[in-house]
């Protein structure tokens, strides 16, 4: 079945430093991919999405690059700041009509000044 | 425009209880998803409802149980609490499948559920 994979975390930088978060996934086709970020106490933000194999989402800073031939869609950013401590999630959703996602275990990423 | 909204926010119940959770998606958004997130498991999908149909199910037993109402606003049930039940609830809306406006679900703040 369909999964995600993520590097485990909790990863920590100092600002300004440049931050790569990995994901890998496993599915069949070509699944749409997601980057969320949920702050502490709320829900999931979308930070950006691909849904073709080569496709670069990019949002405030972050890019993720959908790779098929390595399955995977890596989170990164130039320079991070301490605005940017959250949990990051990587997720898929299938080919189905359904929305359904599946989701990484998430990372956690703490800036300091 | 005002976004997803879930009650309540927090909820402290007892094992062996039932609870009722409730979302109300974007204003036109008429598909409603909601996922389970634990420490442990992390983020679990439980069901998905489009036009007051259940389209998918996650892996969860029967005691969850979901509804959508004819305005969209869908509410959740879990019935005879178990400790394990502990967690954060979280409700996405999105527009219609297949629609050219996007395929993304935006996620309501959760509601989060204490079993004792």
């Amino acid at each position: 079945g369909n999964s995600v994979t993520q590097m485990e975390g909790p990863v920590t930088l100092s600002e300004e430093a440049f931050l790569t978060i990995n994901c890998t996934y496993t599915a069949t086709g070509y699944p749409s991919l997601f980057w969320y970020v949920q702050y502490p106490g709320e829900g999931l933000q979308l930070l950006l999405k691909a849904t073709k194999a080569d496709d670069k989402g990019s949002n405030k800073g972050f890019e993720a690059t959908y790779r098929k031939e390595t399955t995977s869609f890596h989170l990164e950013k130039g320079s991070v700041q301490v605005s940017d401590s959250a949990v990051y999630f990587c997720a898929l959703r299938g080919l189905d009509s359904s929305y359904k996602l599946i989701f990484g275990s998430g990372t956690r990423l703490l800036v300091r000044p | 425009k005002a976004g997803v909204t879930q009650t309540p926010r927090y909820l402290i119940k007892t094992r062996g209880q039932q609870v009722t959770l409730s979302c109300s998606p974007i204003s036109g958004h008429r598909s409603v998803s909601w996922y389970q997130q634990t420490p442990g498991q992390g983020l679990q999908f439980l069901f998905e409802y489009f036009s007051e149909t259940q389209r998918n199910k996650g892996n969860f037993p029967g005691r969850f149980s979901g509804r959508q109402f004819s305005n969209s606003r869908s509410e959740m049930n879990v019935s005879t609490l178990e400790l394990g039940d502990s967690a954060l609830y979280l409700c996405a809306s999105s527009f219609p499948p297949g629609t050219s406006v996007g395929n993304e679900q935006f996620f309501g703040p959760g509601t989060r559920l204490t079993v004792l």
